[in-house]
């Protein structure tokens, strides 16, 4: 089955530390994107990459990084820069820059 | 930049019909993506509009009005499994181009 997995689903840090979310997809697809979600709040961009070995910021890229290395994968790493990191990211894919983006399942990241 | 608004919270009925808006601003447009989510879960893409009018998929249509700078996602024969968020979410001359998305109008169908 083709589809976007994130691991984990829950993932608990202390505040200071980095943590790295994982994006995988097998659809093929040339971009990716990371958001984040705040309860009761919709999707704000982080960084999109259109291909390989290239990406761009968002609209909220302070705190972040990511690598895209292989087609596949876009990990996200949650630094200890940013400043209220406690959310929900999702990772999503669509063909170059198509308006129908796939979301994986999501991370909820919480900060202790 | 660009911005959306729609409204924060909706209430219907099994069975009935609702509509949801979405007014946008963008310098340079794209198109008006409607995307849905349950709670806790994933996004999933509803319809997309590039052009001015109506498109029909099933239960659920979306209608775009350039000039208005305007959509709106209608929802018909509510069942309760359409209890979600619904989000708007416009593509226009920004950086990369990329998507731009409203705050979310969550729907509650009631019996």
């Amino acid at each position: 089955d083709g589809g976007i997995t994130q691991s984990p689903k829950y993932l608990f840090r202390k505040e200071g530390q980095n943590v790295t979310l994982s994006c995988e997809q097998n659809l093929n697809h040339d971009a990716m994107y990371w958001y984040r979600q705040d309860p009761g709040q919709g999707l704000r961009l982080i960084y999109y990459s259109q291909i390989v070995n290239d990406f761009q910021k968002g609209d909220i890229a302070e705190g972040y990084s990511v690598s895209r290395e292989k087609k596949e994968s876009f990990p996200l790493t949650v630094t200890s820069a940013q400043k209220n990191p406690t959310a929900f990211y999702l990772c999503a894919s669509s063909p170059s820059r198509a308006d129908t983006q796939y979301f994986g399942p999501g991370t909820r990241l919480t900060v202790l | 930049g660009q911005s959306l608004e729609q409204p924060s919270e909706v209430t219907a009925v099994e069975g009935a019909i609702v509509q949801i808006n979405c007014t946008y601003q963008t310098s340079g447009f794209y198109g008006l993506s409607w995307y849905q989510q349950h709670d806790g879960g994933a996004p999933t893409f509803l319809s997309y509009n590039a052009l001015d009018g109506l498109e029909e998929t099933g239960r659920f249509s979306s209608f775009l009005s350039r000039s208005d700078s305007y959509g709106y996602l209608l929802l018909q024969e509510l069942q309760m499994k359409d209890s979600a968020s619904y989000f708007c979410a416009v593509r226009g001359n920004n950086a990369g181009n990329m998507l731009t998305f409203g705050g979310g109008t969550r729907l509650m169908v009631k019996p």
